[in-house]
């Protein structure tokens, strides 16, 4: 079973930021937070993932909690392509058994 | 932009038959994956493969089921004998490494008729 929690659905306005939560309570040390999206029925595609510290690339940033125990996902300028379901996953350095939950459907509003 | 290839996109079959879907990884990859997603559902973990054999398989992977690596390129997933609960998009990953991040093939639909 998936070690997240994420709302079911959340809505953003374009141009606008979307943050999306994800709660990991039970993360242990070993283990990195990843995000992936799906847009429609395409494959699952890599957005970002950290360990403990606050991560940024050229498509989101990641907030992780000084406790490790959440984090949210933040699209800085949200557009109608970033609509899609997003994942939140809890990964050790052992298992690439990535378990995907059911994630947020995230829908960009004009 | 490297990136993983599956065919055929689309599959339909009778039951009882055998699929088979391929994959070509991004080359320098050495870990790879099947998952697969019920329309509507939850994507689904079947199978990872490190080296020329199946390290970790979840219990959807039974003995219907079955992974190749034929050549240098190629990653297959074998349904010997398909039922219709197999009617699913079916996509291969590939990473780098075993902390690496996963990327995804664009999916095969099986529909089993």
């Amino acid at each position: 079973d998936a070690k997240t929690t994420q709302p079911t659905s959340m809505d953003c306005a374009e141009g606008r930021a979307a943050n999306l939560p994800c709660n990991h309570s039970t993360i242990s040390g070993n283990e990195y937070v990843y995000w992936y999206r799906q847009i429609h029925s395409q494959g699952p595609q890599y957005i970002i993932h950290g360990l403990k510290n606050n991560e940024t690339n050229e498509m989101a940033s990641l907030i992780i909690t000084e406790d490790r125990k959440s984090s949210t996902l933040i699209l800085p300028h949200a557009t109608l392509r970033d609509t899609a379901v997003y994942y939140c996953i809890v990964v050790d350095n052992y298992g690439q058994n990535f378990v995907f939950g059911p994630g947020t459907r995230l829908s960009v509003l004009p | 932009e490297p990136e993983v290839t599956q065919t055929p996109s689309h599959q339909v079959t009778q039951m009882g038959q055998e699929v088979i879907l391929r994959c070509v990884p991004i080359s320098n990859h050495l870990y790879f994956y099947w998952y697969r997603q019920i329309l509507g559902q939850k994507v689904e973990f079947l199978v990872s493969f490190y080296n020329n054999e199946i390290s970790e398989k979840s219990e959807i992977f039974d003995d219907q089921f079955s992974v190749e690596r034929p050549d240098g390129s190629n990653f297959t997933l074998k349904i010997r004998s398909t039922k219709l609960e197999d009617s699913a998009m079916y996509f291969c990953a590939s990473s780098l490494r075993l902390t690496g991040e996963l990327f995804f093939g664009e999916g095969s639909r099986l529909t089993v008729l």
